[in-house]
């Protein structure tokens, strides 16, 4: 059973900020959201993850709802470079396996 | 972060022949590894849990016989197809295990051409 919902594509303009939302109605208190990116024709790339505070890096930040069901990635300006399949993954604390859904494929356009 | 180093990055063989992957963790030990793939257009499946001095565990489905795993050193796994064929054409990653709350490292893949 998939543990998170993605939209499969978005569009963003470059300079924008991209916000990429998530469900994971289903979450367990010891689960974390993680994302990931993959560019095409290369591995995942680790972007951010967060139990239940807001987090941010010099990535992205990741924006997680109180009641933890959903959250938000968001790239505060996209640039071409970040045209990419983002996953959002929920992985628990005993849980050391990644389960990669379709992901959301970003398309950031001049 | 911890650096993963995947080669090939690309090799194309011939129907019948192995062709062995090199996963390198090239600053840290990594006492578990996993092997994905990936088919165009797809999202990336798990094939196997690669364990330093025991054997792989696999996913359900996976041939243990034909995708053999070896995880000899802290530092290497290796993936190698055997008796390839034209659908075992894949992006194969490999990737480090982290945990609840520490990212996992992924290689640069390999992307295998079986012709």
């Amino acid at each position: 059973d998939a543990k998170t919902t993605q939209p499969p594509s978005m569009d963003c303009a470059e300079g924008r900020a991209a916000n990429l939302p998530c469900n994971h109605s289903t979450i367990s208190g010891n689960e974390y959201v993680y994302w990931y990116r993959q560019i095409h024709s290369q591995g995942p790339q680790y972007i951010i993850h967060g139990l239940k505070n807001n987090e941010t890096n010099e990535m992205a930040s990741l924006i997680i709802t109180e009641d933890r069901k959903s959250s938000t990635l968001i790239l505060p300006h996209a640039t071409l470079r970040d045209t990419a399949v983002y996953y959002c993954i929920v992985r628990g604390f005993n849980d050391y396996k990644l389960s990669f859904g379709a992901g959301t494929t970003v398309t950031v356009r001049a | 972060g911890a650096v993963v180093s995947q080669h090939p990055s690309r090799v194309i063989c011939k129907s019948g022949t192995s062709v062995k992957i090199e996963c390198r963790s090239l600053d840290f030990q990594a006492t578990t590894m996993f092997w994905y793939r990936q088919f165009p257009k797809q999202s990336l499946m798990l094939m196997a849990t690669s364990n330093e001095g025991s054997k792989a565990t696999y996913e359900q489905g996976v041939e243990k016989d034909k995708f053999l795993i070896n995880h000899a050193s802290l530092t290497l796994s290796t993936l190698t197809v055997t008796s390839a064929h034209p659908e075992d054409s894949s992006f194969y990653i490999c990737s480090t295990q982290g945990g609840a709350d520490t990212e996992a490292f992924f290689g640069q893949g390999t992307r295998l051409t079986v012709v």
